[in-house]
This record gives C-alpha cells, sequence and structure tokens, in this order.
C-alpha cells in the first residue's frame, strides 16, 4: 500500500498568517492519464470530512481561495495564505492514484 | 442538494456482526461507485473498500484489514449502499462513514462499538 507522510502533524498558527502542510507518498501519484490524484480534506471539530482540494491543486466548489494545493509525484503541500479562526480542524491528503485508498495521518491547525 | 445517510450502527460483542446502510439522495445513484470510510475514536480516516456502479460490473474492492470479514453491496432501486461486518473485532470501533467514490460528498457517520 501506499504511504502517505504528513507534517508537522501539529500546527499552531496565528491568526491572519500563512500555513503550510506538506504531504509525501511513498510512489508516485502520477496517473497512467497524467493526473496526480492527491486530495485534501478538512475535518472541524465534532465534523464530518470535506474535500477541499483534489486532483493536487483544484479547489472544491465553495471552498474559499485562501486554500491552495500544490505538487507532482511524491510531493505536496496544501497552503492556507491567511489562517481564520473557522480554519481550526484536522487536515488530511488522500491518494487516489493507487488501490487502496490511502490517507495521511492527519494534521492538526489550531490557533495560537 | 446531495445526501448521504447512515444508520445501522450500534454495541456490538467481538465476533458479532452488523449491516449499516446508507441511504444516498440528490445524484444519480446508480451511476455511482460508493465507498466506505472508518474513523476510531480520537484517530485518524483509515478508506475500507469500494463498490462499481452495476453498469461498470457492480464489484467492490477491499482494504486488507477488512477484507474477507466486510463486504460491500447496493440496492440501485433503494439508492442505497451497504455494508456487512462480520466476525467484527474491538479494533473496528469506529465512526463508519458513507461516502462518493471521490469523496466529495460524506454522511455524518454511524458509530460502531465492539466490545464485550
Amino acid at each position: 500500500d501506499v504511504v502517505m507522510t504528513q507534517s508537522p502533524l501539529s500546527l499552531p498558527v496565528t491568526l491572519g498568517q500563512p500555513a503550510s502542510i506538506s504531504c509525501r507518498s511513498s510512489q508516485s501519484l502520477v496517473h497512467s492519464d497524467g493526473n496526480n490524484y492527491l486530495s485534501w480534506f478538512q475535518q472541524r471539530p465534532g465534523q464530518s470530512p470535506r474535500r477541499l482540494i483534489y486532483k493536487g491543486s483544484t479547489r472544491d466548489s465553495g471552498v474559499p481561495d485562501r486554500f491552495s494545493g500544490s505538487g507532482s509525484g511524491t510531493d505536496f503541500t496544501l497552503k492556507i495564505s491567511r489562517v481564520e479562526a473557522e480554519d481550526v480542524g484536522v487536515y488530511y491528503c488522500m491518494q487516489g492514484t493507487h488501490w487502496p485508498r490511502t490517507f495521511g495521518q492527519g494534521t492538526k491547525v489550531e490557533i495560537k | 442538494e446531495v445526501q448521504l445517510v447512515e444508520s445501522g450502527g450500534g454495541l456490538v460483542k467481538p465476533g458479532g456482526s452488523l449491516r449499516l446502510s446508507c441511504a444516498a439522495s440528490g445524484f444519480t445513484f446508480t451511476n455511482a461507485w460508493m465507498s466506505w470510510v472508518r474513523q476510531a475514536p480520537g484517530k485518524g480516516l483509515e478508506w475500507l473498500g469500494r463498490i462499481k456502479s452495476k453498469t461498470d460490473g457492480g464489484t467492490a474492492d477491499y482494504a486488507a484489514p477488512v477484507k474477507g470479514r466486510f463486504s460491500i453491496s447496493r440496492d440501485d432501486s433503494e439508492n442505497t449502499v451497504y455494508l456487512q461486518m462480520n466476525n467484527l473485532k474491538t479494533e473496528d470501533t469506529a465512526l463508519y462513514y458513507c461516502t462518493t467514490l471521490g469523496l466529495d460528498y460524506w454522511g455524518q457517520g454511524t458509530l460502531v462499538t465492539v466490545s464485550s
């Protein structure tokens, strides 16, 4: 199975400041169709996960543009340009190129 | 509006069985591949398996920890996907989510507790 490794696992941030989460895969996520099937999810406390980004960098409908995804192959990044209070929660990456799908361990974002 | 509503969770003894249901609405269910994901208390997300649409064969595939014990099925006439869980272990205690294939839509989850 593809192992997804996130860092950091805990991320204290100041409101209005940027934040960045790294996700690395043990195998390349480049699909035969050329896409990198890497998704990012946000899970706010007490809520179901919500997909933010798919195919590495495409934002889902309704996701604020302060969230951006980048990367290719085995290295991916989720960036929040200016953290807001509502961004508190746990963020997961997940690869959708190989079976079975696998998630990263999660990164907990909290406000300093 | 897409809705996924899970049900069927509860308390079960080790070695027991449980069947979870997920009622879908707001999209063309017959064309959809569906997945199940779980989350143990205080832990991360774990993908369990997925079932293809009937037109794509209707077969299911599973993650190693549940292969041979869990099975996914669907009833397109009821817009419902099921997760049959047999020989349950204490480590299967988790919140179980039904999702679309791309995990773009999630239900609210149903809690399964395996304990004697």
